[in-house]
């Protein structure tokens, strides 16, 4: 039972370059989102979507793009990685309300990002 | 917007001392509650959860009560382990929308 996976654990760019991270989950959950972890400010929401085809924007947005063509992936584009960007990334997703009570979010293991 | 607001860190406790871990919210809507744990170098475990007022959520000996009247969840265990040393987040859920405390670090000493 795989759950939330998101490739790649560690990666250092230099800034400018772009990067995708990869997030799929094999539950079939509706929701998914990114969010970003940096040292006393919790996690912030990045992007999210709702269902396949359907995204919006978060918290902190600047600098990202999301997609969602199917259920089950939901990459995170930098577009030109800047070093405000290192942090660690952690992707989630869970089902929409059931019975009109909201869901726990299921986490992967995080991406360590390092912008040079 | 939706706030959360969690006691700051770091904690140091002694094995088989009480912990709480105070976390007080702003929302607009009925939001639902969590703890999650994150344990060294790992991505956030949920806890515990409630969904409504009143509601308590409780596992692994830790336990929160949904408090409407005081916009409170605080975490409590009566009796702590090494192994609980993690940084325990709450957070709010509303609309979809997951909004965190800063985190607490939690040090456990044998």
């Amino acid at each position: 039972n795989a759950g939330v996976t998101q490739t790649p654990k560690f990666q250092v760019l230099k800034t400018g370059q772009s990067m995708t991270l990869q997030c799929a989950q094999d539950m079939n959950h509706e929701y998914m989102s990114w969010y970003r972890q940096d040292p006393g400010m919790g996690l912030r929401l990045i992007h999210y979507s709702v269902g396949a085809g359907i995204t919006d924007q978060g918290e902190v947005p600047n600098g990202y793009n999301v997609s969602r063509s199917t259920t089950e992936d939901f990459p995170l584009r930098l577009l030109s990685a800047a070093p405000s960007q290192t942090s660690v990334y952690f992707c989630a997703s869970s089902p929409l309300r059931i019975s009109g009570s909201n869901q726990p979010q299921h986490f992967g293991d995080g991406t360590r990002l390092s912008i040079l | 917007g939706d706030s959360v607001t969690q006691m700051e860190g770091p904690v140091t406790l002694s094995e088989e001392a009480f912990l709480t871990i105070n976390c007080t919210y702003t929302a607009t809507g009925y939001p639902s509650l969590f703890w999650y744990v994150q344990y060294p170098g790992e991505g956030l475990q949920l806890l515990l959860k409630a969904t409504k007022a009143d509601d308590k959520g409780s596992n692994k000996g830790f336990e929160a009560t949904y408090r409407k009247e005081t916009t409170s969840f605080h975490l409590e265990k009566g009796s702590v382990q090494v192994s609980d040393s993690a940084v325990y987040f709450c957070a709010l859920l509303d609309d979809y929308k997951l909004s965190f405390g800063a985190g607490t670090t939690v040090t456990v000493r044998a």
